[in-house]
């Protein structure tokens, strides 16, 4: 199975500050259709889980630009330029390039 | 507006059956290939299983491999899951979720097993 592994599990920030969460895979996500499917999730405290970020990089619909995704193979990035309070919660990277699909173990965004 | 609801969850007791629903609207459902996503209480998120956009296909994570069922019922834009011999540790929010494309979650439905 393919193990993501987030570091770090927590992150304490400052409005405003800028901040990047990363996701290493233990096998390469380059799927044989050349699409890497990474993905980054927001699951703020008693909600469902909100989809940030697809295909490593593209930002879903209505989601703001400062948040951005990066990287390639087995090592990907969500940055964060300017958090604002509203993006408190636990931050979750997906892969379904492999079965079985997996998730990583979560980063909790904390505001100071 | 996209949406994706999720019922038939509750109180069950333990080697008992549920079935699942997630209602879809606001989007072409048979062109998504769909998910079934569990969190258990105070845990991350796990996957369950998944099925093609006709449905010919379908996967599923080895803790309930031989157990659940995924189907899916294109004319009325519903996804669902059979979850037969349910144990304790099945016990958890079940999210259903649009893989590809990527994008929609449902708010989830809780699923207690216990006696």
């Amino acid at each position: 199975d393919v193990v993501l592994t987030q570091t770090p599990p927590t992150l304490l920030a400052t409005i405003g500050q800028s901040v990047s969460i990363s996701c290493r895979s233990s096998q390469s996500l380059l799927h044989s259709n050349g699409n890497t499917y990474l993905n980054w999730l927001l699951q703020r405290t008693g909600q469902s889980p909100q989809p940030l970020i697809y295909l490593v990089s593209k930002l879903e619909s209505g989601v703001p630009n400062r948040f951005s995704g990066s990287g390639s193979g087995t090592d990907f990035t969500l940055k964060i330029s300017g958090v604002e309070a509203e993006d408190l919660g636990v931050y979750y990277c997906m892969q379904f390039t492999h079965y079985p699909l997996t998730f990583g173990s979560g980063t909790k965004l904390e505001i100071k | 507006e996209v949406q994706l609801v999720e019922s038939g969850g509750g109180l069950v007791q333990p080697g008992r059956s549920m079935k699942l629903s997630c209602a879809a609207s606001g989007f072409t459902f048979s062109d998504y290939y769909m998910a079934w996503v569990r969190q258990a209480p105070k845990k991350g998120l796990e996957w369950v299983a998944s099925i093609s956009y006709e449905g010919s296909s379908t996967y599923y994570g080895d803790s309930v491999k031989g157990r659940f069922t995924i189907s899916r019922d294109n004319a009325k834009s519903t996804l669902y899951l059979q979850m037969n011999s349910l144990r304790s540790e099945d016990t958890a929010t079940y999210y259903c979720a649009s893989l590809i494309p990527f994008g929609y979650w449902g708010q989830g439905v809780m699923v207690t097993v216990s006696s």
